[in-house]
């Protein structure tokens, strides 16, 4: 069974301060993986993803992402935060059954503190 | 066009009324896909529509009847709600179903049902 883990409910840096958001998945095969970002009153929006393509990911507004296959993380990344970034991270795992579903993490609020 | 719309953006309903959901997207895709949200909670798949034809339902209560009339659009007809049902309802689309795909969110639809 796939299933992802995201270590603290709530995190908070200082704007400028390196923000770290903990993904853990457990797949039997690399799975696809996913970051999304929820704003507040808004719908998800994809921040990166992993496909096997290279381990380091880039995504949007500075984010990236490492997968690490020994340790089953995809722990994302910002060197400096912005208050813009406050929001909601989601990791998301796709999971192949009977049929193709992706499957989201409990989800981490960031706070950036002035 | 990279744009998914829902509409209403809120709406508050009793437990003997009928009301729907629309979402509408013009990027070609041919996924059209609804979530459920609550508080603090990450989404959960309700319903995928793959080539307008529905391809999952996961176990979602009859009270929730989708549609998609063609490859634009994709209804959640609502009827006979509980309280518990109240949640922010989220339509999503991408190119097609499967595992690499990213998915397009619309900003939901706040549901209250008193």
């Amino acid at each position: 069974a796939q299933s992802v883990t995201q270590l603290g409910s709530h995190v908070s840096v200082s704007e400028g301060a390196l923000v770290l958001l903990r993904c853990n998945y457990s797949s039997s095969v690399p799975p696809y993986l996913f970051w999304y970002v929820q704003y507040p009153n808004q719908g998800l929006q994809l921040l990166l993803k992993y496909t096997s393509a290279a381990t380091l990911v880039k995504g949007i507004n500075g984010f990236e992402a490492e997968f690490k296959k020994s340790e089953t993380s995809f722990h994302l990344t910002k060197p400096s935060a912005h208050m813009s970034d406050a929001a909601e991270y989601f990791c998301a795992v796709a999971k192949k059954t009977s049929y193709d579903k992706v499957i989201f993490g409990p989800g981490t609020s960031l706070s950036v503190i002035p | 066009d990279t744009e998914v719309t829902q509409t209403p953006k809120h709406l508050v309903m009793g437990m003997t009324n009928k009301k729907s959901l629309k979402c509408e997207q013009h990027m070609g895709h041919r996924a059209m896909y609804w979530y459920k949200q609550k508080a603090k909670k990450p989404p959960e798949l309700m319903f995928v529509y793959s080539y307008e034809k529905l391809s999952i339902n996961e176990s979602v209560p009859s009270r929730f009847s989708p549609e998609c009339p063609n490859s634009s659009l994709l209804n959640l007809h609502l009827h006979a709600l509980q309280p518990e049902d109240s949640a922010l309802y989220l339509c999503a689309s991408s190119q097609r179903q499967g595992l690499n795909e990213k998915l397009f969110f619309g900003s939901g639809t706040q549901l209250s049902v008193l």
